[in-house]
C-alpha cells in the first residue's frame, strides 16, 4: 500500500520559516494537498494540486511538489500557525491517503 | 457556502453497527462526490469512501466488506454505515466534499464538526 511519511514535529521561532516535508514514492507524479487540524477542530484546507491556496488562507502558506517530496512551507510563521498538519495524496492502488501528520510547535 | 452538519449514534459495542448522516447545505449537492474520513490516534486519517449523487460509490479496499454508503438527493442527505465494528473502529467521523475533477487532482473541503465515536463493551 502507499504511505507518506511526515516528520513527527517541527519547531520554529515566530517570524522565521517552517518546511514541512511529505516523502512518497514518485509523489512528485501526481498532486498533494495540505490540511491544517488545530485542537478541537476539523482540518482545514490550506494547500491542493500542490501549489493551490484557497481563499482566505494566507500567502505565508505556500506548497511544492517533486521527485518523491512535497513540502508545505510557511514565511513569517506566526503564533496561529501552530497546528498539526498532514499531507494527502491519490494512489492507484489505496486511494486517498494521508500521512501521519507533523505537528508544528511556535517557539 | 457548502456547510456540512451530521450526526449518529456516538457510543457502540463490539459487532454492533455505526450508522452515521450528514447534511449539506449552502451549495449544490449534484456533481460532487461526498466522502467519508475518520481519525484515529493509532491510524490518523484514513479515507473510507465516497458516494455522488447517481448512487456510485468507491470504498477503501481494507474496510469494503463492512461498509455501505447511501444517499437521499430530495434531503441533501448521505449516509454510512459500518457494520461488526471492534475497538479499531474507534475515532472520530467526519463527512466531507471532494472537489476536483481527476482522481489524481481531488482534494477535501469543507469537512464536518466530526462525530467521535467509541467501541467498547
Amino acid at each position: 500500500s502507499y504511505e507518506l511519511t511526515q516528520p513527527p514535529s517541527v519547531s520554529v521561532s515566530p517570524g522565521q520559516t517552517a518546511r514541512i516535508t511529505c516523502s512518497g514514492d514518485k509523489l512528485g507524479n501526481t498532486f498533494a494537498s495540505w490540511y491544517q487540524q488545530k485542537p478541537g477542530q476539523s482540518p482545514l484546507v490550506i494547500i491542493y494540486q500542490n501549489t493551490r491556496r484557497p481563499s482566505g488562507i494566507p500567502e505565508r502558506f505556500s506548497g511544492s511538489n517533486s521527485g518523491n517530496t512535497a513540502t508545505l512551507t510557511i514565511s513569517g510563521t506566526q503564533a496561529m500557525d501552530e497546528a498539526d498538519y498532514y499531507c494527502q495524496a491519490w494512489d492507484t492502488s489505496t486511494s486517498y491517503v494521508f500521512g501521519s501528520g507533523t505537528k508544528v510547535t511556535v517557539l | 457556502q457548502v456547510q456540512l452538519q451530521q450526526w449518529g449514534a456516538g457510543l457502540l459495542k463490539p459487532s454492533e453497527t455505526l450508522s452515521l448522516t450528514c447534511v449539506v447545505s449552502g451549495g449544490s449537492f449534484t456533481g460532487y462526490f461526498w466522502t467519508w474520513i475518520r481519525q484515529s490516534p493509532g491510524k490518523g486519517l484514513e479515507w473510507i469512501g465516497e458516494i455522488n449523487q447517481g448512487g456510485t460509490t468507491n470504498y477503501n479496499p481494507s474496510l469494503k466488506s463492512r461498509v455501505a454508503m447511501s444517499i437521499n438527493t430530495s434531503k441533501n442527505q448521505f449516509s454510512l454505515s459500518l457494520n461488526s465494528v471492534t475497538a479499531a473502529d474507534t475515532a472520530i467521523y467526519y463527512c466531507v466534499q471532494k472537489r476536483g475533477m481527476a482522481a489524481a487532482e481531488n482534494w477535501f473541503d469543507p469537512w464536518g464538526q466530526g462525530t467521535p465515536v467509541t467501541v467498547s463493551s
